[in-house]
């Protein structure tokens, strides 16, 4: 299994342009978790989905994220306009239903920079 | 509120030099406790769930133990590729499907 794929890897945009990030799950995972990580707050949760449905997008921090999941293998998280306060690490992560909580496997991320 | 917390925030050890890591939480109705391990420009790698108090994992140098209040992680005789930084992460209070981070310990061990 090829695991979490996140693309791309690193963004540079200027301030006030839409970003899409994308992101495919492991193949069979219920859950996708779209994650932000800074050196001031660490990870952060924004939004998960499960069997495609967001449950939860309290962590959004404004109306200008939006995040999608069209199809069990498909996310993106996009920012629209976005600001410099946004630069961070974006990490999507999935993992398997089960009774107990089970681990989340996470991709490699996608360094946003916003100029 | 739910938060995990984790100390120090850095510790640098010598090669071959024990020491643990802490990880404290207050979320109610604890379902696991997990550690992940992160490379620099890498998404955290999972290395542990545990899910009782007195429950112990391990792996390699790496050992994980849980209690009621706290959960920690001993490195023993720690190598340079050990250099990371280590997440500890708990369930969050909304229905336990999401985890909560700490903001991690940032390990550095010197040949």
């Amino acid at each position: 299994d090829a695991g979490v794929i996140q693309s791309p890897r690193h963004e540079v945009t200027e301030m006030g342009q839409e970003v899409t990030l994308r992101c495919k799950p492991i193949s069979g995972h219920d859950y996708l978790f779209w994650y932000r990580q800074t050196m001031m707050r660490g990870l952060e949760l924004l939004i998960y989905f499960n069997n495609n449905v967001p449950i939860d997008d309290s962590g959004m921090p404004e109306d200008r994220f939006s995040a999608k999941m069209p199809n069990a293998s498909f996310s993106t998280l996009k920012i629209q306009p976005s600001e410099p306060r946004d630069s961070a690490v974006y990490f999507c992560a999935s993992r398997k239903a089960g009774t107990a909580n089970t681990e989340a496997f996470f991709g490699q991320g996608t360094r946003l920079t916003v100029v | 509120e739910d938060q995990v917390t984790q100390s120090p925030e850095a510790l640098r050890l010598q090669e071959g030099e024990s020491s643990s890591l802490n990880c404290s939480y207050t979320v109610s109705g604890l379902r696991g406790l997990f550690w992940y391990r992160q490379d620099p420009g890498k998404g955290p790698e999972f290395l542990f769930t545990l899910y009782s108090a007195g429950e112990e994992k391990e792996k390699e140098r790496l050992k994980a133990t849980l209690t009621k209040k706290e959960s920690f992680l001993h490195i023993t005789a720690p190598k340079p590729e050990d250099s990371a930084t280590y997440l500890c992460a708990g369930p969050m209070n909304s229905g336990y499907s999401t985890l909560t981070f700490g903001k991690g310990t940032m390990l550095l061990v010197s040949p």
